[in-house]
């Protein structure tokens, strides 16, 4: 199988904040992960690709100071939203690639909800 | 640039309804193309996929056709049921890179 995991599951942080979002592959090693950011209702935008032992690739528009992403192992993947505030309240998703296929395989998802 | 374009609103239909769901791309190579589906609080769960022209996906019922012709993928059911509910995205993938495009994703409700 191809397992990922992504925790928590939802956040509620107060506004001026930080934020840490986990994203592991459990079975599988992930030399790329990707986060996504959807809105209500709306489909899912890239944010960033993530790249085990480099600096993640972000999309034009997203901020790098305050969407910080680390990819320490071939497992795991986390997104820190720094200085959170309302407007960051979001769902974000994280997916990982498996060798061999062109399948992405994605978390559960992580619901934000500043305040 | 790549993208996926989906139809319009949401889709309501009662069970045992046919539902087709357009898709459209637009690609500078050749994509793979993917229908994912969202259920109420959860993350994405591939439906089916096709990595070449002709190729037909199909899973749980649900079916597509990548025509290369009409830049075209789009979801087919025969008979859909209240547990089919929850939004359906399309997606497409170049060079096996795993970086996905997504379509803004169509609601489908599916009433007894």
């Amino acid at each position: 199988g191809a397992v990922v995991s992504q925790h928590p599951s939802w956040v509620i942080c107060k506004s001026g904040t930080s934020v840490k979002i986990e994203c592991r592959s459990l079975d599988f090693q992930a030399t790329t992960m990707f986060w996504y950011r959807q809105f209500p209702k709306q489909s899912l935008m890239l944010m960033a690709t993530s790249n085990e032992g480099s600096k993640a690739t972000y999309e034009q528009g997203v901020e790098k100071d305050k969407f910080l992403i680390n990819h320490a192992s071939l497992t795991l993947s986390t997104l820190t939203v720094t200085s959170a505030h309302p407007e960051d309240s979001s769902f974000y998703i994280c997916s990982a690639g498996k060798t061999g296929t062109t399948e992405a395989f994605f978390g559960q998802g992580t619901r934000l909800t500043v305040v | 640039g790549n993208s996926v374009t989906q139809m319009e609103g949401p889709v309501t239909l009662s069970e045992e309804a046919f539902l087709t769901i357009n898709c459209t791309y637009t690609a500078t190579g050749y994509p793979s193309l993917f229908w994912y589906v969202q259920y109420p609080g959860e993350g994405l769960q591939l439906l089916l996929k096709a990595t070449k022209a002709d190729d037909k996906g199909s899973n749980k019922g649900f079916e597509a056709t990548y025509r290369k012709e009409t830049t075209s993928f789009h979801l087919e059911k025969g008979s859909v049921q209240v547990s089919d509910s929850a939004v359906y995205f399309c997606a497409l993938t170049l060079y096996g890179n795993n970086r996905l495009a997504f379509g803004k994703g169509n609601q489908v409700v599916v009433i007894p």
